[in-house]
């Protein structure tokens, strides 16, 4: 798996787009670039994945730079309930994911 | 709700101790997942299972071992238990191994707490 660097923590307030940047240089080519986040000691949540093109589904949105080397998470409309740690994994599903420290997002009311 | 089903959600057990964790993927998902997460910390790939046979391993103790069965449930048995061992214990299901465009989905853990 690639390594990924995040932000330890990102504030946002609620309403607002939260954007979550990911750098991911190492990422092969065949290398999906995926986005789980946790809340508070609940199970990792899927929330969207990539390999070249942006997607779009009714969480969240990731753009991905042409070279693939970084990604930006967009979470539209943050509520209070989006405040979790996010991870950015450069991955082939279906393999282990690798986890590292991800970024803590706060969601200010 | 991921589909995924942990049990128990909740071990209390002294040192020394052995207990057993349980899960049960989604339906259809050949490849089982064994995470580690100690309080504070990050989340720790312990192995994995594809179809009944061990695909991966990561820094999984000797005193860990793991086994998925003929159903496709697994569980991870965790004895001479130490008070490091306190943690979560999460379990992740995916499709299989040949589909590289797929997610994994996580139970909501078991936690374990040693005393």
């Amino acid at each position: 798996d690639a390594k990924t660097t995040q932000p330890t923590s990102m504030d946002c307030a609620e309403g607002r787009a939260a954007n979550l940047p990911c750098n991911h240089s190492t990422i092969s080519g065949n290398e999906y670039v995926y986005w789980y986040r946790q809340i508070h000691s609940q199970g990792p949540q899927y929330i969207i994945h990539g390999l070249k093109n942006n997607e779009t589904n009714e969480m969240a949105s990731l753009i991905i730079t042409e070279d693939r080397k970084s990604s930006t998470l967009i979470l539209p409309h943050a509520t209070l309930r989006d405040t979790a740690v996010y991870y950015c994994i450069g991955h082939q599903g279906a393999q282990k994911l690798v986890f590292g420290q991800g970024t803590r997002l706060t969601i200010n009311p | 709700d991921s589909g995924v089903t942990q049990t128990p959600k909740h071990l209390i057990t002294a040192t020394g101790q052995r207990v057993t964790l349980r899960c049960s993927p989604r339906s259809g998902d050949l490849s089982v997942y064994w995470y580690q997460q100690s309080l504070d910390q990050g989340l720790q790939f312990l192995i994995q299972y594809y179809n009944g046979e061990e695909r991966a391993k990561g820094n999984i103790l000797e005193r860990f071992s793991a086994q998925q069965f003929p159903d496709l449930h697994s569980e991870l048995n965790l004895s001479s238990l130490e008070l490091g061992d306190s943690a979560l214990y999460f379990c992740a299901s995916s499709v299989g191994i040949a589909t590289v465009n797929t997610e994994a989905f996580f139970g909501q853990g078991t936690r374990l707490t040693v005393v």
